[in-house]
């Protein structure tokens, strides 16, 4: 069955860091796009990027440009987004998402990776 | 880009009454239009998309209509598993916004 399984939860220092994977099962990897979305406290979802892990290429929402990088491993069918200059307002939940090309919604998503920042 | 907002941020609904969410673009998005529910602790569960189509095993007490800016989400008969906040999103144009969401409560 479909799955995507991501790392466990991080608590991470303000400028810190922060990777975390994405690991695909149960479908071909390099049919879909993998898109990263966030959700903070006690708010709504925010879309932050996605990579297209046949052709490499990756878009980034304007309020991560620079911060954020999203990487595919295809021998491991495994994504990474990497999160720099961490703040605390960067604490949240943080969910893959699949989405097939053709279709353009995110029908299946990873059980979330909580983020903390906190000095 | 484009904004998506919906309403009412929240609600409050009887056992088997009809609710309706309302989600407005900012501008025309055809029929690029989802819904993903989101129960407490969850990840988001894709309900609707194409603005009218439902996802396999979605309950059929869900309905979703609308196009160009205005969409609607309807649950035909409240129940009880249908707590939790409903989200819309658009795949029109990048990026993929979603709106503010609106929380369900039983009452």
């Amino acid at each position: 069955q479909v799955q995507l399984v991501q790392s466990g939860a991080e608590v991470k220092k303000p400028g810190a860091s922060v990777k975390v994977s994405c690991k695909a099962s149960g479908f071909t990897f390099t049919d879909y796009y993998i898109h990263w979305v966030r959700q903070a406290p006690g708010q709504g979802l925010e879309w932050m990027g996605v990579t297209n892990p046949s052709g490499g290429n990756t878009a980034y929402a304007q309020n991560f440009q620079g911060r954020v990088t999203i990487i595919k491993d295809t021998s491991s069918n495994t994504v990474y987004m990497e999160l720099s200059s961490l703040r605390s307002d960067d604490t949240a939940l943080y969910y893959c998402a699949r989405e097939d090309g053709d279709t353009s919604y995110f029908d299946y998503w990873g059980q979330g990776t909580l983020v903390t920042v906190s000095s | 880009d484009i904004q998506m907002t919906q309403s009412p941020s929240s609600l409050s609904a009887s056992l088997g009454a009809r609710v309706t969410i309302t989600c407005r673009a900012s501008q025309n998005i055809t029929n690029f239009l989802n819904w993903y529910q989101q129960k407490p602790g969850r990840a988001p569960k894709l309900l609707i998309y194409g603005a009218t189509n439902f996802q396999s095993g979605v309950p059929s007490r869900f309905s979703g209509s609308g196009s160009g800016t205005n969409f609607t989400l309807t649950i035909s008969s409240l129940q009880s598993e249908d707590l939790g906040t409903y989200y819309c999103q658009q795949t029109y144009a990048s990026p993929p916004a979603f709106g503010g969401g609106t929380k369900v409560e039983i009452k």
